[in-house]
């Protein structure tokens, strides 16, 4: 059975500092993997999305992911947090249907 | 439509009522799904349609949860006597195919169970 683990249920980190969320998988083949961010009161919306081909992989706001097979992770990375970046991030992995992590909430100081 | 629609976007009822939530999908995506998310959780999987079928509904809690789809379009999440514990946000996304590609997301449909 497929599944996603985001160790930390919480991050603090400081406007313009870096950050790197983890997210691990479970799946037998070749997985599908996604990004998806949910601001307070909003929608899920999508960062960014691997299937396959180069493994690291850009999407909106700045930030990045690197799929590693070996280590079945697919952790979201980005160079200076903004504080507008505060929000749950949820990594999710689909072989037919897409499965969610618990989700990473990030608190962003000023 | 231009996005996912979900209606309606706040719903409160009695325990043990039933109430039903719709989804309209983004026109001819042939995959629905449905999530439960409760405050300050994860999203919950609930089932999910490719066309008309249901090839997993291994997420639904218990029989008083029920899903249908019509038409490639349209579909009703149907949650029968109510209880507290069904208090949450429904959520709705449809893609492109089975595969998988980019799924949108719905606003959500909060429910509260008094």
């Amino acid at each position: 059975a497929q599944s996603v683990t985001q160790p930390d249920i919480h991050i603090t980190v400081s406007e313009g500092a870096s950050l790197e969320l983890r997210c691990n998988y479970s799946y037998g083949a070749t997985p599908y993997l996604f990004w998806y961010v949910q601001s307070p009161g909003q929608g899920l919306q999508l960062l960014l999305k691997y299937f396959s081909g180069d493994t690291l992989v850009q999407g909106i706001k700045g930030f990045e992911a690197e799929f590693k097979r070996s280590q079945s992770s697919f952790n979201l990375r980005k160079p200076s947090v903004h504080w507008s970046d505060a929000a749950e991030y949820f990594c999710a992995v689909a072989g037919g249907k897409l499965t969610f992590g618990t989700g990473t909430q990030l608190k962003v100081e000023l | 439509g231009a996005g996912v629609s979900q209606s309606p976007s706040n719903k409160v009822t009695e325990k043990g009522k039933d109430v039903e939530l719709r989804c309209d999908p983004i026109s001819g995506h042939t995959a629905l799904y449905w999530y439960r998310q409760r405050l300050g959780q994860g999203l919950e999987f609930l089932i999910y349609f490719q066309g008309n079928s249901a090839p997993d509904k291994s997420g639904l809690p218990s029989d008083r949860f029920s899903a249908e789809r019509t038409g490639e379009s349209v579909s009703t999440l149907t949650i029968q006597r109510t209880q507290q514990e069904d208090s949450a946000v429904y959520l709705c996304a449809s893609s492109l195919d089975r595969a998988v590609t980019e799924a949108f997301f719905g606003q959500g449909t909060r429910l509260t169970v008094v």
